[in-house]
């Protein structure tokens, strides 16, 4: 099945610091690609995402490119801030039965960010 | 659009004792999710439902716990009796349909066992 390696945490940065957060995936054809972000207390929420190879998703300052020849999927942001401290999980989903998919999600990498 | 909703928020309770946690997922989503997440781990899927019925249970400590999902929307998922090993966030999610889609998270309940 489908599966994603994510870059360990925790990463502490300094405020305006560029951000890179590895994933890389194994799959079985081209799923979409998730970034989902969890702040301190919350639930997580969608990120970004990319729906097919070459595809950029971008929000939030954030962005990721799905690449197939490298099956990764990293998150960068030029400049971080302290409001971006939280826990980021790399996503795809993974097919149960036909149409039917549960999703597998990386380990989560921690992000600290000093001002 | 309200999001998926959860409650309680928190809870605290003495082992082997028994608790219970209720999710409302979004107005028309056909699948919803229960999620375990220890301190410091990624989200573990429990169960996964599509309309009322599970289309995966397999990390599902049944002995233990349990979950449904009456007239395909609300759902509970049930600790009987618990253990240290419990504590954890619970989180619930819904997705539009299948689960390839986006998924929608509510804030989790957060259960210590004593």
């Amino acid at each position: 099945g489908n599966s994603v390696t994510q870059m360990e945490g925790p990463v502490t940065l300094s405020e305006e610091a560029f951000l890179t957060i590895n994933c890389t995936y194994t799959a079985t054809g081209y799923p979409s690609l998730f970034w989902y972000v969890q702040y301190p207390g919350e639930g997580l929420q969608l990120l970004l995402k990319a729906t097919k190879a070459d595809d950029k998703g971008s929000n939030k300052g954030f962005e990721a490119t799905y690449r197939k020849e490298t099956t990764s999927f990293h998150l960068e942001k030029g400049s971080v801030q302290v409001s971006d401290s939280a826990v980021y999980f790399c996503a795809l989903p993974n097919e149960i039965f036909s149409g039917t998919y549960k999703y597998i999600f990386g380990t989560g990498t921690r992000l600290k960010v000093l001002a | 659009e309200a999001g998926v909703a959860q409650s309680p928020r928190y809870k605290i309770i003495e082992k082997r004792q028994s608790v219970a946690f209720w999710c409302n997922p979004i107005s028309g989503h056909a699948t919803l999710y229960w999620y375990q997440q220890i301190l410091g781990q990624g989200p573990k899927l429990l169960i996964q439902f599509q309309n009322n019925g599970v289309v995966d249970d397999s990390q599902l400590p049944k002995d233990r716990f349990s979950a449904e999902r009456l007239k395909g929307v609300d759902s509970t998922l049930k600790i009987q009796p618990a253990k240290l090993e419990d504590s954890a966030v619970y989180l619930c999610a819904s997705s539009f349909q299948g689960g390839k889609n986006i998924q929608y998270f509510g804030a989790g309940t957060r259960l210590s066992v004593l």
